[in-house]
């Protein structure tokens, strides 16, 4: 079983739809929670990062974690064609730690 | 800002010879990453290094990869000899502080045939 599990999709919505992207996860001594965003032919960048579990808001996106069922989402809201792209979830053990573990990435597509 | 650096961007080969990938990190920045990326593996971290030396290489395939940083501004990965299962995109990324930011360069897509 993989450390950090995440639907590849794809996901396709019509814009202005609220995407939902998530990550499970097995390991309970993962503390920090990011969202990397990476389009075609890039390399990924970060988008958010939350510490232990709560809630995360930038803009249209919010970052949640649920360390009790070690779960986490990113919300779109009002999403945009732009937003078009690989989004995946990343976890670091804590403070120190530098080895982040990524979920598979989950393809998005926004239709105009 | 100029960003990660990487070098080549692009890079085919035949099976056999040696690659060398090429990266310069983010001024000031003192931990250094390399990633491989595939659609069936995903994003995996080879080998990192903090202030030039190697911490974690547990990643790393087999003994045909390695991988060096002579100092703060340049690493490199080399794999030799290379195979058509080493096809990929290989990123370089780069970090300094706590938590974890870790900034990635554009990446060498390699294709060794």
């Amino acid at each position: 079983q993989k450390e950090v599990e995440q639907d590849p999709g794809p996901l396709s919505v019509p814009e202005g739809a609220i995407v939902s992207l998530n990550c499970t996860y097995s390991n309970s001594a993962f503390q920090y929670f990011m969202w990397y965003r990476q389009y075609s032919r890039k390399g990924p960048e970060l988008l958010m990062y939350t510490y232990s579990s709560g809630n995360k808001e930038d803009g249209r996106f919010t970052a949640q974690v649920d360390k009790s069922s070690k779960y986490i989402s990113l919300f779109i809201r009002d999403s945009q064609p732009s937003d078009s792209a690989t989004y995946l979830c990343a976890m670091i053990r804590g403070q120190g730690a530098q080895k982040l573990v990524f979920g598979q990435g989950t393809r998005l597509t926004i239709n105009p | 800002d100029a960003g990660v650096i990487q070098s080549p961007r692009h890079e085919v080969t035949e099976m056999g010879q040696e690659v060398t990938l090429r990266c310069k990190p983010i001024s000031g920045h003192n931990s250094l990453f390399w990633y491989r990326q595939t659609m069936m593996r995903g994003l995996e971290l080879l080998i990192y290094f903090n202030n030039n030396v190697p911490i974690d290489d547990s990643g790393m395939p087999e003994d045909r990869f390695s991988a060096k940083m002579p100092n703060a501004s340049f690493s490199t990965l080399k794999i030799q000899p290379s195979e058509p299962r080493d096809s990929a995109v290989y990123f370089c990324a780069s970090s300094f502080g706590v938590p974890d930011t870790q900034y990635f360069g554009p990446g060498t897509r390699l294709t060794v045939l």
